[in-house]
């Protein structure tokens, strides 16, 4: 069985400062990789995600995460954080060539100004 | 865009009554599914549906049950709903794995 655990729940920062959510996954067999963000009263939206080739993968609005096997993590990081940020971010793995996406608890990050 | 529609965004019910949560997404995906989401507990999967009339059981399937008669509409039913079902409902949509899976909003459900 697969299982991901987020171990911060709570990551509050300062804005224009460097921000990681880790995220650790267990799996005997090979995955894909997600991050969603949540937005106050919205569903969830994909941030970026891993499926194969190079390790580091970026979203559009700046955050990047690296895939490590070695380390079975996928952290997800942002140089520079904005007020705009303040979200809740969910880590996801999924088996491949199955459709069922079992995701961690949730990390709520908070930028204050 | 697609876009998965969830018709309820907020519903209060009684206990004992039964309570239906539908979910319509417009992109012609194969895979549906509903889940749960709990502060501390994150998303927990109900129910999964990879064609038309096919349903699998996720995690917790408990006190649910589901209907897809129709490609591009997956409803949620609690048979007799209870106070521990108080929850935030989330339904998503893919076309296949690997694939990005899309959310609707969330139907916010309330049991007393």
């Amino acid at each position: 069985a697969q299982s991901v655990t987020q171990l911060d729940s709570q990551v509050p920062v300062f804005e224009e400062a460097p921000v990681e959510l880790r995220c650790n996954y267990s799996s005997s067999v090979s995955v894909y990789l997600f991050w969603y963000v949540q937005y106050p009263n919205q569903g969830l939206q994909l941030l970026l995600k891993y499926l194969s080739g190079s390790t580091l993968v970026e979203s559009i609005n700046g955050f990047e995460a690296e895939f490590n096997k070695s380390q079975t993590s996928f952290h997800l990081r942002k140089p520079s954080v904005h007020i705009s940020d303040t979200a809740e971010y969910f880590c996801a793995v999924s088996v491949i060539n199955t459709d069922k996406l079992i995701f961690g608890t949730g990390t709520r990050l908070q930028v204050f100004p | 865009d697609v876009k998965v529609t969830q018709s309820s965004r907020y519903l209060v019910k009684r206990t004992g009554e039964k309570v239906f949560l539908e979910c319509v997404q417009d992109m012609d995906h194969e895979n549906m599914f509903w889940y749960r989401q709990d502060p501390g507990l994150g998303l927990r999967l109900i129910y999964f549906s990879y064609d038309v009339k096919m349903k699998e059981k996720g995690d917790i399937p408990e006190g649910y049950s589901v209907s897809r008669e129709k490609k591009e509409r997956f409803s949620l039913i609690l048979e007799s709903a209870s106070t521990n079902q108080t929850s935030m409902y989330l339904c998503a949509s893919s076309r296949s794995s690997g694939n990005t899976i899309y959310f609707g909003e969330g139907s916010w459900l309330t049991v007393v």
